[in-house]
């Protein structure tokens, strides 16, 4: 059972769009939300993260928007660039045991 | 600092062999994790171990099976190699194992089974 549903499984965007990928969590016990940055032939990179007590986390073009009420929690990404280019992959944990999406192609076209 | 690193990049196997995979953590890092990583699954959760015990386990068959070292080194042992054992091993490491700790992933090992 995927503990953690992410969508959509690809996403293309133009050059200075704005890119969003969403995630659902069921475990209201997961109490630290991050999200990780994947690029050809590396491992995934944390990008940024919240905690459930926070709505909104933002880190220069990247934010974290958290419902906890509806247990979803979204990356957007503004004025995407091609060099976001990349998979990015959502997670909840609890006790240090991290659960992750399945991932998120996204493209910018320049 | 060093990162993270894993040893080898690249392993071919048949079926029903073993493996074993090598995680070397960042400098004074103690918690390890592995996952499993698949395009239709996205990262799957193997096991993680913290000054050398075994903290947390996924929902992995008893085929797999890790160990840490006093240096927080830690192994991961594949037995009987299935076709579906075809992945990309991730290792992950963290300084304090608490939750909410950052986890600093390897490159990862590409298992072929064949």
């Amino acid at each position: 059972q995927q503990q953690v549903k992410q969508s959509p499984q690809s996403l293309i965007v133009q050059k200075g769009g704005i890119s969003i990928i969403n995630c659902a969590y069921e475990n209201t016990a997961f109490d630290y939300f991050p999200w990780y940055q994947q690029f050809p032939g590396k491992g995934p990179a944390l990008l940024i993260a919240i905690r459930p007590d926070v709505s909104e986390k933002k880190e220069g073009r990247f934010t974290i928007s958290f419902n906890k009420s509806a247990k979803q929690f979204s990356l957007h990404i503004m004025d995407s660039q091609p060099g976001d280019s990349a998979t990015y992959f959502c997670a909840a944990s609890r006790s240090n045991q991290f659960y992750f999406g399945t991932g998120t192609s996204l493209t910018v076209i320049p | 600092k060093a990162g993270v690193t894993q040893t080898p990049r690249y392993l071919i196997k048949t079926r029903g062999q073993q493996v074993t995979l090598s995680c070397s953590p960042i400098s004074g890092h103690r918690s390890v994790s592995w996952y499993q990583q698949t395009p239709g699954q996205g990262l799957q959760f193997l096991f993680e171990y913290f000054s050398e015990t075994q903290r947390n386990k996924g929902n992995f068959p008893g085929r797999f099976s890790g160990r840490q070292f006093s240096n927080s080194r830690s192994e991961m042992n594949v037995s009987t190699l299935e076709l579906g054992d075809s992945a990309l091993y991730l290792c992950a490491s963290g300084p304090t194992g608490t939750n909410q700790d950052t986890q600093y992933f390897g490159p990862g090992t590409r298992l072929t089974v064949l």
